[in-house]
């Protein structure tokens, strides 16, 4: 199964915001609310940002924030920050009983 | 504090095989289900086996079904990746993760392990 379809890249400016798209099909994102995100800096363990499509972990900011519709999830990020930079990967789980992780998006603030 | 630590990593010929192990400390190991997702060298994450509470379920990613198991020690809060046939393409850092009990959907991960680096090259 192929991955989730991210933007390879994105970037803003400090203080704006962006939009990270993950799309899938409708035997995984359309099929469950199981949606979740996660950043990564290089070299690192990935940090759970976003789970079940808009819930956000205690300690995770409200700058961070899910959504879904259809077989597309977004991750959105507003005032950005030089510590926002980082790899950003979707996971959604599937109706095999199976996980799927997005591609990957690279944002440069 | 939760904590993931992987072990077993290392540099290994095609067709070996080798046993990742992750041991766990800061929760109680048999309440939560544990995966293994592996990243390759520059590039994304790749999820590739989940075991549940008890280790009686496990469910596997094609790319490495019927050549890798997963199973688990509760009583040593170990959880293991045993891979056989190791192919190039398998090289990656391999990262155990925990899903949590308390929160949500439990189909997503809270905690993750440092990583071990495989490598498979002749």
């Amino acid at each position: 199964q192929s991955a989730l379809t991210q933007p390879a890249s994105v970037s803003g400016s400090p203080g704006q915001s962006i939009t990270i798209s993950c799309t899938g099909t409708s035997s995984d994102v359309g099929s469950f609310d199981f949606v979740s995100w996660y950043h990564q800096y290089p070299g690192k363990a990935p940090k759970l940002l976003i789970y079940d499509v808009s819930y956000r972990p205690s300690g995770v900011s409200l700058r961070f924030s899910g959504s879904k519709s259809g077989n597309t999830a977004s991750l959105t990020i507003s005032g950005l920050q030089a510590e926002d930079e980082g790899d950003y990967y979707c996971l959604s789980y599937t109706i095999s009983s199976t996980w799927i992780f997005g591609g990957g998006t690279q944002l440069t603030v | 504090q939760v904590h993931l630590v992987e072990s077993g990593g290392g540099g290994v010929q095609p067709g070996e095989s080798l046993r990742l192990s992750c041991a766990a400390s800061g929760f109680t190991f048999n309440n939560n289900v544990m995966h293994w997702v592996r990243q390759p060298p520059g590039k994304g994450l790749e999820w590739l086996a989940l075991i549940s509470s008890r280790g009686s379920t496990t469910y596997f990613a094609d790319s490495v079904k019927g050549r890798f198991t997963i199973s688990r020690d509760n009583s040593k809060s170990i959880v293991y990746l045993q891979m056989s046939s190791l192919r190039p393409e398998d090289t990656a850092v391999y990262f155990c993760v925990r899903v949590p009990v308390d929160l949500g959907s439990q189909t997503f991960f809270d905690s993750w392990g440092q990583g071990a680096l495989v490598t498979v090259s002749s």
